[in-house]
């Protein structure tokens, strides 16, 4: 199984700075990952697949990069909305996910 | 529009099974594949298992191999997810999502979630 290990776990940032999240993968991955955003209550929403394409209706504040085992999601600047759970996943035949880096008003 | 509609809430015993289901609408229910996700509380996403919604052939989780049963019915577009012996580890949310048939995709689309809870 392909281990995801994401971070930091928490990252403390005020509304308009820069986010950068980090996804490690312990096997490559090719470019078969996607990010996630949860907030309390609500499913996952894609923000992100192939590694670095946005999905339908995200802000192109929301960028990723990466290949391979190293992926990276910026946000570029803060939105008192983007305040949340952020996951990536590897889409092979066994799907998993990261443990998530959590986003949070300092 | 596309929608992923899933059972409300259950609350059973230990070693009980449950069923959770996943109603679609807005698409081809038979060109995509609906998959199950589960988290338990502060906990990641774990991926369970698919069902192709075309074929009807079905994916497990090793983790959940023998316990996780997925069943599709094409004429009310519906997938479900059957859990047997259920465990108080097994208290989750459990989310349908979808992707395309035949190609490793990210889950575009979600189900609202169903809330399992196993107590005695």
């Amino acid at each position: 199984e392909i281990v995801l290990t994401q971070s930091p776990g928490t990252l403390s940032l005020s509304p308009g700075e820069r986010a950068t999240l980090s996804c490690r993968a312990s096997l490559s991955v090719s470019n078969d990952l996607a990010w996630y955003q949860q907030k309390p209550g609500q499913a996952p929403r894609l923000l992100i697949y192939g590694a670095s394409s946005r999905a339908t209706g995200i802000p192109d504040r929301f960028s990723g990069s990466g290949s391979g085992t190293d992926f990276t999601l910026t946000i570029s600047r803060l939105e008192p909305e983007d305040f949340a759970v952020y996951y990536c996943q590897q889409y092979g035949p066994s799907r998993t996910f990261g443990q998530g880096t959590k986003v949070e008003i300092k | 529009q596309v929608h992923l509609v899933q059972s409300g809430a259950e609350v059973k015993q230990p070693g009980a099974s449950v069923q959770v289901s996943c109603e679609a609408s807005g698409y081809i229910f038979s060109s995509y594949e609906i998959h199950w996700v589960r988290q338990a509380p502060g906990q990641r996403l774990e991926w369970m298992g698919w069902i192709n919604g075309g074929d009807g052939s079905t994916k497990i989780s090793q983790r959940f191999q023998g316990r996780v049963t997925i069943t599709r019915d094409t004429s009310a577009t519906t997938a479900y997810m059957q859990l047997n012996s259920l465990k108080s580890e097994d208290t989750a949310m459990y989310y349908c999502a979808r992707d395309p048939v035949a190609a490793y995709a990210a889950f575009d689309v979600w189900g609202q979630g169903t809330t399992v809870t196993v107590s005695s």
